[in-house]
């Protein structure tokens, strides 16, 4: 069955920073990858999404990701951070089973902006 | 353009209780998806309905029950409400949905609804 790992639950980050967040799935083939923001009292919003072909994923909100298949890995980057970055950050994988679009979702990490 | 709406926004049951969750989706999206988000975790899949046949479930008893209607809503259902229910209830729509591109289909997500069982 497909997992996703986010190892840091809380990461504290100085405004101006460069922030990288972990992101871990297991999949046996080639996964979709989502990277989702939430806002307290908002819905997830979608950062950015890897299908297939150029492993480096731009986002909104100028966030990147990389997606390396022999690590398993999809972090999401960001070069410089402002205030209104801090939130809970999702990453997920599609489910394949039964054919439907339901993501799995991994258990987040809260970013915390420092000024 | 109104995102996806759902309501109520909060909602206090005592376990045994029914309850009825409601979401409309972005105009023009005809695939409603449900997700559970327990305090502290990630969300998790429950349902996804696309002309108003079920065309994926996750891993939920089924106390739980979805429908879609022609309007392209959806209800959430949950019966015999046990204390393990309590979670915040997101509904995401999505334009269309494909078997052979499952898993494409960019989801948008409501701002949920927040249910307590006491």
């Amino acid at each position: 069955a497909q997992s996703v790992t986010q190892p840091d639950i809380h990461i504290t980050v100085s405004e101006g920073a460069s922030l990288e967040l972990r992101c871990n799935y297991s999949y046996g083939a080639t996964p979709y990858l989502f990277w989702y923001v939430q806002s307290p009292g908002q819905g997830l919003q979608l950062l950015l999404k890897y299908f297939s072909g150029d492993t480096l994923v731009q986002g909104i909100k100028g966030f990147e990701a990389e997606f390396k298949r022999s690590q398993s890995s999809f972090n999401l980057r960001k070069p410089s951070v402002h205030w209104s970055d801090a939130a809970e950050y999702f990453c997920a994988v599609h489910t394949s089973g039964g054919g439907a679009d339901g993501l799995t979702f991994g258990k987040g990490t809260h970013l915390i902006i420092q000024p | 353009d109104a995102g996806v709406t759902q309501s109520p926004t909060h909602l206090i049951k005592t376990r045994g209780q029914h309850v009825t969750l409601r979401c409309s989706p972005i105009s023009g999206h005809k695939s409603v998806s449900w997700y559970q988000q327990v305090l502290g975790q990630g969300p998790q899949f429950i349902f996804q309905y696309y002309e108003k046949e079920e065309r994926g479930r996750g891993n939920f008893p089924d106390r739980f029950s979805a429908r879609q209607f022609p309007n392209y809503s959806s209800e959430l259902n949950v019966n015999a409400l046990l204390l393990g229910d309590s979670a915040l209830y997101l509904c995401a729509s999505s334009q269309r949905y494909e078997r052979s591109s499952a898993g494409k289909n960019i989801q948008y997500f409501g701002a949920g609804t927040r249910l307590s069982v006491l």
